[in-house]
């Protein structure tokens, strides 16, 4: 399965704190996404990162990006109770047909 | 801009029932679209990938007879789960790729939840 590995599976902290997800994947990329997902909603993209790139920043979010350990992280700087939803990782694999592989998330809980 | 509508939102409906849902990409053409399961707390699997005027390509284990899906134009991919029972009972999310838009980059609808009875 190329499917790829987040970790943790589930984090909870404190609003004001920065969380840190991460996610692994098995072959070449072209790019990474992370994208949100609130119970039971559909999917909203945060950020694509390509495989050239190594880091990428949107507003409170900053994206690392390691080829070489096939990694990548999402870090949520000074949380709000609103961040809490699953975060996923979705790599489009090189060679492949733009279909995305996604990652089996990190739920994410920020208490207030 | 890049709005990709769903409908319905949520469906019940009895087993054996076929069940059609619509993914709509509103203010953009999309030449493919997606479409993923969600079982609960899981992540998305692909289904299927679906380009105007041609057949959908069928992720391997995914009955192509009970999934049947048809893009019928750059902005309706329709997925008709047949003779429906209770184990097809997911979150059916679908994408659009943007015709002119980045590789990779898609654009997610709010999903259907599926029960059947």
């Amino acid at each position: 399965s190329q499917q790829g590995e987040e970790d943790p599976q589930a984090l909870s902290i404190q609003e004001g704190e920065n969380a840190t997800m991460n996610c692994s994947y098995k072959t070449s990329i072209n790019n990474l996404q992370w994208y949100r997902q609130n119970s039971g909603r559909g999917l909203v993209h945060l950020i694509l990162i390509r495989s050239n790139e190594r880091e990428k920043h949107s507003g409170r979010l900053r994206v690392t990006l390691d080829t070489s350990k096939k990694s990548s992280s999402l870090l949520i700087t000074a949380s709000r109770a609103a961040d809490t939803a699953s975060y996923f990782c979705a790599t489009d694999y090189r060679g492949g047909s733009e279909k995305l592989v996604f990652g089996k998330g990190t739920k994410l809980t920020v208490n207030p | 801009g890049a709005v990709v509508s769903q409908h319905p939102s949520w469906v019940i409906c009895k087993s054996g029932t076929s069940v059609k849902i619509e993914c709509r990409s509103l203010d953009f053409q999309a030449t493919t679209m997606f479409w993923y399961r969600q079982f609960p707390k899981q992540s998305l699997m692909l289904m299927a990938t679906s380009n105007e005027g041609s057949k959908a390509t069928y992720e391997q284990g995914v009955e192509k007879d009970k999934f049947l899906i048809n893009h019928a134009s750059l902005t309706l991919s329709t997925l008709t789960v047949t003779s429906a029972h209770p184990e097809d009972s997911s979150f059916y999310i679908c994408s659009a790729r943007v015709l002119a838009g980045a590789r990779g980059e898609q654009f997610f609808g709010p999903g259907t939840r599926l029960t059947v009875l």
